[in-house]
């Protein structure tokens, strides 16, 4: 069965750089396009952006600057580095594949696809 | 950023009973909706892709309509493993952006 599992340090200080691993298994990392998202308490969840297994990418605008996503398809993974880390960056991150279907006119979409498979989570704290 | 706007925020109902969860986009976003069921402490869970098309395996009970900016979700016939938030998401555009989230509960 297909799953995801993200990795990474539960505390980051005030500053740094937050990084995180996505591990995926039970399905191809080619074909469809590989998320993280956000959730804290105060601002809901927030998608960060997207990659595939060639490496491209969409950034959220609002993180943008602060921002890489990469992908290792050896290794069926993919990261986040969200660098210069506030408090405001606290949350539990998840990661979660999209998955492609024909919309009503017949188009095939795949980028913005609904996303069907999600990480547990891993809480990150942001503090000094 | 197209903005998401879910109503009510909160919602209390009884097993059986037939609930109605409503989001609104700030512009239209055709038929690219989607719905989200998250229980405490667990990831979300994909319900209906396409404002309309049930995710595979999940009950019959969960419906979705809708088109442009106007969307509903409905559950006919509460059961208690449904109580939960409710996240609507549009993929129309980048970036993909969730409504504030709708609590069910008894």
């Amino acid at each position: 069965q297909v799953q995801l599992q993200e990795s990474g340090p539960g505390l980051v200080k005030t500053s740094e750089t937050l990084s995180l691993t996505c591990s995926v298994s039970g399905t191809s990392i080619i074909n469809y396009y590989w998320n993280w998202i956000r959730q804290s308490p105060g601002k809901g969840l927030e998608w960060i952006g997207y990659i595939d297994y060639r490496g491209t990418t969409n950034y959220n605008p609002s993180l943008k600057s602060r921002l890489i996503i990469s992908v290792d398809t050896s290794k069926m993974q993919f990261s986040l580095e969200l660098s210069s880390v506030t408090a405001a960056d606290t949350a539990v991150y998840y990661c979660a594949r999209a998955k492609g279907y024909y919309d009503r006119n017949g188009y095939w979409v795949e980028k913005l696809g609904p996303l069907d498979y999600w990480g547990q989570g891993a809480l990150v704290t942001v503090s000094s | 950023d197209i903005q998401m706007t879910q109503s009510p925020s909160s919602l209390s109902a009884s097993v059986g009973d037939r609930v109605t969860i409503t989001c609104r986009a700030s512009q239209s976003i055709s038929s690219h909706l989607n719905w989200y069921q998250q229980k405490p402490g667990t990831a979300p869970k994909l319900l209906i892709y396409a404002a309309s098309t049930l995710q595979s395996g999940v009950p019959s009970r969960f419906s979705g309509s809708g088109s442009g900016t106007d969307f509903t979700l409905t559950i006919s016939g509460l059961q208690p493993e449904d109580f939960a938030t409710y996240f609507c998401q549009q993929s129309s555009s980048t970036p993909r952006t969730f409504g504030q989230g709708t609590k069910l509960d008894i």
